[in-house]
Formats: C-alpha cells, structure tokens, sequence
C-alpha cells in the first residue's frame, strides 16, 4: 500500500530558526513529489515540485530534497518566520492516469516571535 | 488572475438535501480533480476528470458525481446529503503529469 507520512506532526520554534520538515514515502517509484503549505481555513498553496530525477528544489529560504532510493524527503525552511507558521503537506504522485496525489497528514509549525 | 476558483466557500445544507460546488479553473489546464479533506484533516483523491476520461475513487459513494460542462470546469453534485459528508472539499488541476497541481481554496460543507 502506497502511504506518505511526515513526521513531526507539529513542530515549535522561535523564530529565526532554521528547520527541517520530514516526509517518507512507502513506495520508492515516484514521479514527482510536492510540497504544500496550507494556513487556517484556506486552501493548498503549492511550494515545491520535485520530478524523481531531481535531488532537489529552492525556491527562496525554501529547499525540498528528495531520496528516492530511500523514500524520503525534507523540506528545510531557513531563517523561520512568524508567517511561515502553517500545515506543511507533503504529496506524492506515482503516475498513471488517474493523476492520484497521495499526501501526508501534514506537519503544524509555530514559529514564535 | 490565474487560479482555481470554488463556490460557494461555505455551504450549511440539512440532510438529505441535493446541493453543488463549482468550480472553474482559467489555467488552460487538461485535467481537474476533486479532494475530500476529513476533519482529521487528511486529503483524499476522489476524482480525477480530463475530456477523455472520468476516474472514481471506488471509495466515493455514488451520490457523490462530477459533472464538467467544459474543459474549465468541474462541478461536484452531491444528492441525499448524509452528516458524514461534512468535510472540506478541494478543487484542483494539472496541465500534466510533469507538472503540479493547483488547489481551489476549498468549500467547507457542513451538513446538519
């Protein structure tokens, strides 16, 4: 069975912190993996793509690396704010047709001011 | 602006109720999906739509069926509402397997 699981399930901070976010996937055939950030009553706004290919993506304080082999992945958030405080989601896509995302029950960050 | 867009935001609707969420994205995108986010917060697929295929999660009760009027568009019809479909139910779509998707920012459907 094709399970993602991200551990910590809520993470505390002060702010200012550089932070790892952690996800592992099952099955290590993936096509591409995402990461999602999802604030209080508001919908998935997209962070990173990473195709298999890929060992990682940046985009400002934010990297995803990916460990295929090993059936991993972090996201790493430098220099935390008060405002990346939010349910990190992480989701995996196998491909195939029907397009299935398969996510993880989220990590909670708080970062303190 | 480029986005995926639901309505309504909230619906309260009252059990055994028929009720609809639309949703349209202007992203030129080929395939549209519906996610059904449970109060323990967890997504699931529950459908997949492009103009040529219609894909069901086999866990979808069939009262619960898509309906696209056009390639923008992919409404969910839900008949004979039940308390247990309260949930948060997410749009979203793709231009490919090689790309990511887009979420609508969800429609929280609360049936009483």
């Amino acid at each position: 069975k094709q399970e993602v699981t991200q551990i910590p399930a809520a993470l505390s901070v002060p702010e200012g912190e550089n932070l790892v976010l952690n996800c592992s996937f099952t099955d290590s055939a993936i096509y591409n993996l995402q990461w999602f950030r999802q604030d209080p009553g508001k919908g998935l706004t997209s962070l990173l793509l990473i195709q298999s290919s890929q060992r990682e993506q940046t985009s400002g304080r934010l990297n995803a690396s990916l460990d295929k082999s090993s059936g991993r992945s972090t996201l790493y958030i430098a220099a935390s704010q008060p405002g990346d405080s939010a349910t990190y989601l992480c989701a995996v896509f196998y491909g195939g047709s029907q397009g299935n995302l398969i996510f993880g029950k989220g990590t909670k960050l708080s970062v303190k001011p | 602006d480029t986005a995926v867009s639901q309505t309504p935001k909230y619906l309260v609707t009252q059990m055994g109720n028929d009720k609809s969420i639309k949703c349209e994205q202007n992203l030129g995108h080929d395939t549209m999906y519906w996610y059904k986010q449970d109060s323990k917060k967890f997504l699931k697929i529950m459908f997949s739509y492009n103009n040529k295929e219609l894909i069901i999660n086999e866990t979808v009760p069939n009262r619960f069926s898509p309906k696209s009027p056009d390639k923008a568009h992919l409404n969910l019809h839900i008949n004979s509402l039940e308390l247990g479909d309260s949930a948060v139910y997410f749009c979203a779509s793709r231009q490919g397997a090689d790309y990511g998707y887009t979420f609508g920012s969800g429609t929280r459907l609360t049936v009483v």
